[in-house]
């Protein structure tokens, strides 16, 4: 199975945007779905499909791609935001196995 | 509103096989395009695909862990099981199950159930 790469750590001024980018060659051909999770919690699903936000979710949530690149990018960011975020996407074996990636600590200064 | 909730041992010993139910409600597992899925957390580490049923039966594991893993549907009481053998310490972690769906616009796991602490000791 392929691996999904993601930056360990990034922080962000409040109000300010942030990127956050997940690497992986399944990402050629597969939409990344993106995954919030804040300490002691389940994670939570922001982003899915090109860029598709559920129900609850802010706009200032956002999701494109390119390549091998996913991104998911918070514009505006608030102190809730600070959290763990990981990407999810099936790997690049063609046999709908699913991989995560590796997580990124997302702080708000 | 659906809901998933984990449930199994918190506590299990090197070698025995652990056995965790997701019980949910809020969808059934019979339409097109549903699945559960499980995926666990070390603590402190990230998260870790492990397998996935589908609504038609189909089901797939992670390359890594496919040997020890098993994973079958109870449709009727809105269950899944997933049985993992050989614990060993290193399987210490958070359980997590989660709805999942896919169809053309993508696929992902959502909502999640609260998780469950399995700790692996003797």
């Amino acid at each position: 199975s392929s691996e999904l790469t993601q930056d360990p750590a990034v922080s962000v001024a409040l109000g300010q945007t942030v990127r956050i980018t997940c690497q992986g060659d399944s990402l050629r051909s597969y939409y990344a779905s993106w995954y919030q999770q804040k300490p002691g919690q389940a994670p939570v699903l922001v982003i899915y499909g090109k860029n598709n936000r559920p129900s609850g979710i802010p706009d200032r949530f956002s999701g494109s791609s390119s390549g091998n690149t996913a991104s998911l990018t918070i514009t505006g960011a608030q102190a809730e935001d600070e959290a763990d975020y990981y990407c999810n996407s099936r790997d690049s074996s063609g046999n709908h196995l699913y991989v995560f990636g590796t997580g990124t600590k997302v702080t708000v200064l | 509103q659906i809901t998933l909730k984990e449930s199994g041992p918190t506590l299990v010993k090197p070698t025995q096989t652990l056995t965790l139910t997701c019980t949910f409600s809020g969808f059934s597992l019979s339409t097109s395009g549903v699945g559960v899925g499980w995926i666990r957390q070390p603590p402190g580490k990230a998260l870790e695909w492990l397998a996935l049923i589908y609504w038609n039966d189909d089901k797939r594991y992670s390359p890594s862990l496919k040997s020890r893993l098993t994973i079958t549907k109870d449709t009727s009481k809105n269950q899944v099981v997933l049985t993992m053998t050989n614990m060993d310490p290193v399987d210490t972690a958070t359980y997590y199950c989660a709805h999942y769906y896919g169809d053309y616009v993508g696929d992902w796991f959502d909502p999640w159930g609260q998780g469950t602490l399995v700790t692996v000791s003797s």
